[in-house]
Formats: structure tokens, C-alpha cells, sequence
């Protein structure tokens, strides 16, 4: 069935380093790719989000890379501040379903 | 805008005995999801709404959960009789036209 990997499961890196979380996908149908930001005890928001007919996005210090021959996509988070500090969840769809599929989750901890 | 909303918080009940959660979607929104989150993982679709049909219920464990949306716009999702394995965040989304999912911020369930 339809499944998603995420890598690595936690993240520790220090204030003003890049972190950057991988995610690979099963269906070669999926064509929308979301990353979720979850911090503790909250609801999981969307941060940023990648279609299938773009290599990739950015937006401010974030940014999504993908790779369709490969199937993978990864989150990247340049000049990390303690603030980016949560679990990000990556997830993966076909546009006609809606549906998504979610990551196991990166614990991302940014270390003042 | 306002978001969409979920009842109760938090709730806690014993093994085999029953409990019902509530969902009001994002104005406009004709599909609405409710994921299972289980500590530590990522978000599992249960059931999906299109409206006022089921798109997909092929995770959602119909000998103990049962879900509906009525009028197209709130809905309930219920367990009964629930087992310790239930102890979960029941997160409900809502989309339109089955782009950009958000989010409610859950309602916490502990099966004692």
C-alpha cells in the first residue's frame, strides 16, 4: 500500500545551522507533497507544500526539494533559531484524492 | 477566518465503555477528515468526507468506530466500545476541493 518514510526520527542541531529531513514515497501517482510543523500538545501546521511539477520551493529560511525519478523530498531549514524547535511531519498525495500520508515525524531540537 | 473546531479537549473513559468527538469544518470546506494520532507517530486517515459521503473508510475500524456528516457541514466520530489501543489524538481536517488540509487541535483520548 501507500506508504511514506521519514528520516532521521530526531535532530539536534545548534542555533544558526541548517537541518534538513528526507522523506521517500511508495505511489509514483502521489503529485503533492505538504510539510507539517507540530509543536507540543498543538495542532499539526502546514508550513510549506511542493506539486509535482516543481523541483522546488522556498519560502523565507524554509525550503522543499523534490525528486520524482527517485521519490523522495526533503525539508530544508536554514539559520535555525530555538522557535523551528518541534515535529515535522512530511505527506504525500494524489491531488484527485485528497488524502494524505503521513511521515513517522522528525523531533527537531534547536539548542540555543 | 476561524478554523476548524473540535470538542471536547480531553477525555477520559474506561475500556469498553463509549465516547463521541465533534468536528466543525472551515466555512466552505466540502471535505473532512478525521486522522488518529498515536503518541510518538504520524497522523492515520480513518475516514474521509466528500459533502456528505464517505470517499474512504478503509482504516477505520468499523466493528467499534462508526463516523457521520449529516448535513455536509459538522460531524461525529464515535467509538464504542473503546479499547485501551484507542488512546490516541483524534484530529479532524477539513479542505476545499482537496487541496490544503487544516487542522483541528484535537481531542485528546485516554482509555484507562
Amino acid at each position: 500500500g501507500e506508504n511514506v518514510e521519514q528520516h532521521p526520527s530526531t535532530l539536534s542541531v545548534q542555533e544558526g545551522d541548517s537541518a534538513v529531513i528526507k522523506c521517500t514515497y511508495s505511489d509514483s501517482a502521489s503529485n503533492y507533497f505538504p510539510w507539517y510543523k507540530q509543536e507540543l500538545g498543538k495542532r499539526p501546521q502546514l508550513i510549506i507544500d511542493i506539486r509535482s511539477n516543481v523541483g522546488e520551493k522556498k519560502d523565507q529560511r524554509i525550503a522543499v526539494t523534490l525528486n520524482k525519478t527517485a521519490k523522495h523530498f526533503s525539508l530544508h531549514i536554514t539559520e535555525t533559531q530555538p522557535e523551528d524547535s518541534a515535529v515535522y511531519f512530511c505527506a504525500a498525495s494524489k491531488s484527485n484524492t485528497g488524502k494524505l500520508i503521513f511521515g513517522q515525524g522528525t523531533t527537531l531540537q534547536v539548542k540555543p | 477566518e476561524a478554523g476548524v473546531a473540535q470538542s471536547p479537549r480531553y477525555k477520559i473513559i474506561e475500556k469498553r465503555q463509549s465516547v463521541a468527538f465533534w468536528c466543525n469544518p472551515i466555512s466552505g470546506h466540502a471535505t473532512l477528515y478525521w486522522y488518529q494520532q498515536i503518541l510518538g507517530q504520524g497522523p492515520k486517515l480513518l475516514i474521509q468526507f466528500q459533502n456528505n459521503g464517505v470517499v474512504d473508510d478503509s482504516q477505520l475500524p468499523k466493528d467499534r468506530f462508526s463516523a457521520e456528516r449529516l448535513k455536509g457541514v459538522d460531524s461525529t466520530l464515535k467509538i464504542q466500545p473503546a479499547k485501551l489501543e484507542d488512546s490516541a489524538v483524534y484530529l479532524c481536517a477539513s479542505s476545499s476541493f482537496n487541496e490544503k488540509l487544516f487542522f483541528g487541535s484535537g481531542t485528546q483520548l485516554s482509555v484507562l
